[in-house]
């Protein structure tokens, strides 16, 4: 199973790109990357999937370079509405055979 | 509201009483998982479904803990003679398996308390 590291606590100013590094050095040919966000109480919630290169979206970019052992995603311009717990999820969304397992994510903190 | 939904919510139960919570997925959605969350950790993987076969329940906790799929849609997840320890939010997550791009999407759990 492809082991994720990712920061366990980050600091950040409304108005500021946020950038959340997670590291996979295990990953596998059929691994894709996820990020999601979690607000307490709720269960998470998706962001944004990748598998090379760059994938932009209307809330996220996410950033893989070519040896896909880390990722790094990126929040424009975050907002008191993102302090939450981002986590990144390494795993075969191809066929699934494998679990699909998380780390300990990333707290973000937004203060105005 | 078309997404995965869990009953109940919240769930109380003395020590030694008997759980079981529902999943019913996004309709289409032949995946579904089973993760629990204890306070300040991410989601821990329990077993997970492709229809009605459980394809992984190795990481089930115990015993204690069983998973079914019946008919492929809704599932269960019981939790027998309940500790303390089980103490914890259970998720339910669903994806359409065969799509690369097929996420999983969660519910929003039950919250277990033992007493």
């Amino acid at each position: 199973l492809a082991k994720t590291t990712q920061p366990i606590s980050m600091d950040s100013y409304e108005g500021q790109e946020v950038n959340i590094t997670c590291s996979h050095n295990n990953i596998a040919t059929n691994d894709y990357i996820t990020w999601y966000q979690q607000f307490p109480s709720q269960g998470p919630r998706f962001i944004i999937q990748g598998y090379k290169t760059k994938v932009t979206n209307e809330v996220a970019s996410l950033f893989i370079p070519a040896d896909r052992k880390s990722s790094t995603l990126s929040l424009p311009r975050v907002s008191l509405s993102d302090t939450a717990v981002y986590y990144c999820l390494v795993g075969d969304m191809q066929t699934g055979r494998r679990a699909l397992t998380f780390g300990s994510g990333t707290r973000l903190q937004v203060q105005p | 509201d078309t997404g995965v939904s869990q009953n109940p919510r919240h769930k109380i139960t003395k020590r030694g009483q008997n759980v079981t919570f529902r999943c019913d997925p996004i309709s289409e959605h032949n995946r579904l998982y089973w993760y629990r969350q204890t306070l300040g950790q991410g989601p821990e993987f329990l077993t997970y479904f492709q229809n009605e076969a459980q394809l992984e329940k190795s990481r089930l906790l115990s015993d204690r803990f069983s998973a079914e799929r019946p008919k492929g849609s809704f599932s269960t997840l019981e939790i027998q003679r309940t500790e303390q320890g089980d103490s914890a939010m259970y998720l339910c997550a669903t994806r359409r398996a065969g799509q690369s791009n097929s996420p999983l999407h969660f519910g929003n759990g039950t919250r277990l308390t033992v007493t």
